[in-house]
């Protein structure tokens, strides 16, 4: 597709719900992010892709969130027993390669409430 | 590890009027710096980026930001600013080695009155 797209793009969940968002990079880009942004926050990374190979996930807040890439292209993050912290938009992000700066471009992200 | 602090969450300026959105950053290796720009429901995109070269970038619509090594600074400023512009922008870095992964500011909201 012409951008990242994210979906659903709002999901409301009840507290102890798993949720899974989905992310379609853009087609070719290797790389592969996923942000979390609380409300008047700026982006916090979660985790990162390199094709399927999980890289770092340093950023993962907890045991109960989950990300995978088994074919190298569409990513989905998992949230297992959702709590009201976890309420946040979640950005996914993507990039040709890791070489020197390439532009990394983000879709409109998934809107979590979790009640 | 890298830090940016983006020391005003909220600018409020008037049209045609200048405007500097100020950023510093923190980091123990050299690094490349970007300002994204978030429009109201809608997702982050790329305003201007310094990878090397000319200090001084510049964005199609009249943005420009300077990166000073000596003082961690990346500034981004606009001489007359318009209603569009209305939007928050963040400030983000990223080593020139190592992980891709952009460390981001909190945000500056840029709101423009007629």
């Amino acid at each position: 597709g012409a951008g990242v797209s994210q979906s659903p793009r709002y999901k409301v969940a009840k507290r102890g719900q798993d949720v899974a968002l989905r992310c379609d990079p853009i087609s070719g880009h290797v790389s592969l992010f996923w942000y979390q942004q609380a409300l008047g926050q700026g982006p916090e990374f979660l985790t990162y892709f390199q094709n399927e190979a999980q890289l770092d996930k340093s950023g993962l807040p907890s045991d109960r969130f989950f990300a995978e890439r088994p074919e190298g292209s569409v990513s989905t993050l998992k949230i297992q027993r959702t709590q009201q912290e976890d309420s946040a938009v979640y950005l996914c992000a993507s990039s040709l390669s890791g070489l020197y700066g390439n532009t990394i471009y983000f879709g409109e992200g998934s809107w979590l409430t979790v009640v | 590890a890298q830090s940016v602090t983006q020391l005003d969450s909220q600018v409020p300026v008037f049209e045609e009027a200048p405007v500097e959105l100020r950023c510093n950053y923190s980091s123990s290796v050299s690094v490349y710096l970007f300002w994204y720009v978030q429009y109201p429901n809608q997702g982050l995109q790329l305003l201007l980026k310094y990878l090397s070269g000319s200090t001084l970038v510049e964005s199609i619509n009249g943005f420009e930001a300077e990166f000073n090594k000596s003082q961690t600074s990346f500034h981004l400023r606009k001489p007359s600013v318009h209603i569009s512009d209305t939007a928050e922008y963040f400030c983000a870095v990223r080593s020139q080695g190592g992980s891709e992964k952009l460390v981001f500011g909190k945000g500056t909201k840029l709101t423009v009155n007629p």
